[in-house]
């Protein structure tokens, strides 16, 4: 166990729908990152906050957004929803804004688009 | 841009046997290089990670990579295979002032009795 918690752990919607995404990071952590993982495109970079702010901007849609909330924990929002878009949503946080720290991973939202 | 490439999809190792994946990286200056284990259903957990120093690091569950500049290499390596081992294994890397890390596509992980 990462520490990192995600919820909900499945999600099943229809296209054109908009879903949230939540994050719990690890205590003490103020770097949360989210990342795709597909099995056309493997596992990408979506977006990273740092206490609050953004920090780093990855291959994440116009249609996705993101923030992170006073309390650290950070939402993925999804918005009109495409095939496409079904794939494995993991969220990781580190304590600090450099690559150099472990980034801890959570289990992940499986979101699966009919 | 940096970038991973991991050029075995799949590997099937018996079990008890040894264990070399491949990782090729693309980045002019010195590279953060992590490995990943991501069992089925599950998230990803850190194996082993390089920042400067020794280029051989130890990792958990008995795993070692070892940093070749030369060949821009980060290969993982374990002795002796345990069926436990069956996972999907990524290599990612990072360097300083990135936020990011970019990973390989991964290599599927079967052992066989």
């Amino acid at each position: 166990d990462s520490g990192v918690t995600q919820t909900p752990k499945h999600l099943i919607t229809a296209t054109g729908q908009r879903v949230t995404l939540r994050c719990s990071p690890r205590s003490g952590d103020l770097s949360v990152y989210w990342y795709q993982q597909s099995l056309d495109q493997g596992l990408q970079f979506l977006i990273q906050y740092y206490n609050g702010e953004e920090r780093a901007k990855g291959n994440i849609l116009e249609r996705f957004s993101a923030q992170q909330f006073p309390d650290l924990h950070s939402e993925l929002n999804l918005s009109s929803l495409e095939l496409g878009d079904s794939a494995l949503y993991f969220c990781a946080s580190s304590p600090k804004t450099s690559s150099y720290n472990e980034q801890f991973f959570g289990p992940g939202t499986r979101l699966t688009v009919l | 841009a940096q970038s991973v490439t991991q050029p075995d999809i799949h590997i099937t190792v018996s079990e008890g046997a040894s264990l070399e994946l491949r990782c090729n990286y693309s980045y002019g200056a010195t590279p953060y290089l992590f490995w990943y284990v991501q069992s089925p259903g599950q998230g990803l957990q850190l194996l082993l990670k390089y920042f400067s120093g020794d280029t051989l690091v130890q990792g958990i569950k008995g795993f070692e990579a070892e940093f070749k500049r030369s060949q821009s290499s980060f290969n993982l390596r374990k002795p002796s295979v345990h069926w436990s081992d069956a996972a999907e294994y990524f290599c990612a890397v990072g360097h300083f002032g990135n936020e990011k890390l970019t990973f390989g596509t991964g290599t599927r992980l079967t052992i066989i009795p």
